[in-house]
């Protein structure tokens, strides 16, 4: 059973182009984080998922950035007209279920840079 | 200010000696979680107490919770070179959904 895998780990944009990010669940896992790592920072919750379904996108800013974890296929996190704020690490992780003590599995991460 | 945030911000030692992390939270809590992260690597989950309980062990690592101070710590014991690492402190809240609430984290160096 494969981990909960990110691609692409680093990616490179320059200001004002789009980035996508793809966070492929651990097999049976039907729900999905995603968190932001600034630099020396912890981690800051961005968007909870399940499929098809927004459950909770409190810590995501209100413009340019989306989520979305369809049917068939990986989740995408979005940033359209990235700024150079955006550099971060961008973690995802999944759960099998909603429970509160259910062990969240987390990705190596995809390192983006905006020059 | 924000949930879960640990002390030391760093903390250096030998191999062989104890390692001691805090962690303070402020709202009310379902569980804690302790994760290590090792330099430009995710996150890996180390321990998780829950609210009614007091103290937990795994392995080489001991973990406290007191509720009435809003605090945790995390011990490691007999550390090793390979335990260098940034640990961060995550809360699950009693209301709302089981996002985790992460700290700033304590970055442990353990020297040979």
């Amino acid at each position: 059973n494969a981990g909960v895998m990110q691609n692409p780990r680093h990616l490179v944009r320059r200001r004002g182009q789009e980035a996508r990010l793809r966070c492929s669940p651990m097999k049976g896992h039907s729900h999905v984080y995603w968190y932001r790592q600034l630099p020396e920072e912890g981690l800051k919750f961005m968007v909870y998922l399940q499929k098809e379904n927004i459950i909770d996108e409190s810590g995501m800013p209100k413009e340019r950035f989306s989520a979305e974890f369809p049917k068939e296929g990986p989740s995408i996190l979005r940033i359209q007209q990235v700024v150079r704020g955006d550099s971060a690490a961008y973690f995802c992780a999944s759960s099998p279920s909603t429970g509160k003590r259910a062990e969240a599995f987390f990705g190596q991460g995809t390192r983006l840079t905006v020059v | 200010s924000q949930q879960g945030e640990e002390d030391p911000q760093a903390l250096s030692i030998q191999e062989g000696e104890n390692a001691t992390m805090n962690c303070s939270y402020k709202t009310s809590i379902n569980n804690l979680q302790w994760y290590r992260q090792n330099s430009g690597r995710g996150l890996v989950h180390l321990i998780l107490i829950r609210s009614n309980e007091r103290e937990k062990h795994s392995g080489r690592l001991r973990v406290t919770l007191d509720t009435s101070k809003k605090s945790s710590s995390l011990l490691i014991t007999a550390s090793r070179a390979a335990d260098t690492a940034s640990y961060f402190c995550a809360t699950v809240r009693n209301s709302g959904y089981s996002t985790l609430t992460f700290g700033k984290g304590t970055m442990l160096l353990v020297s040979p």
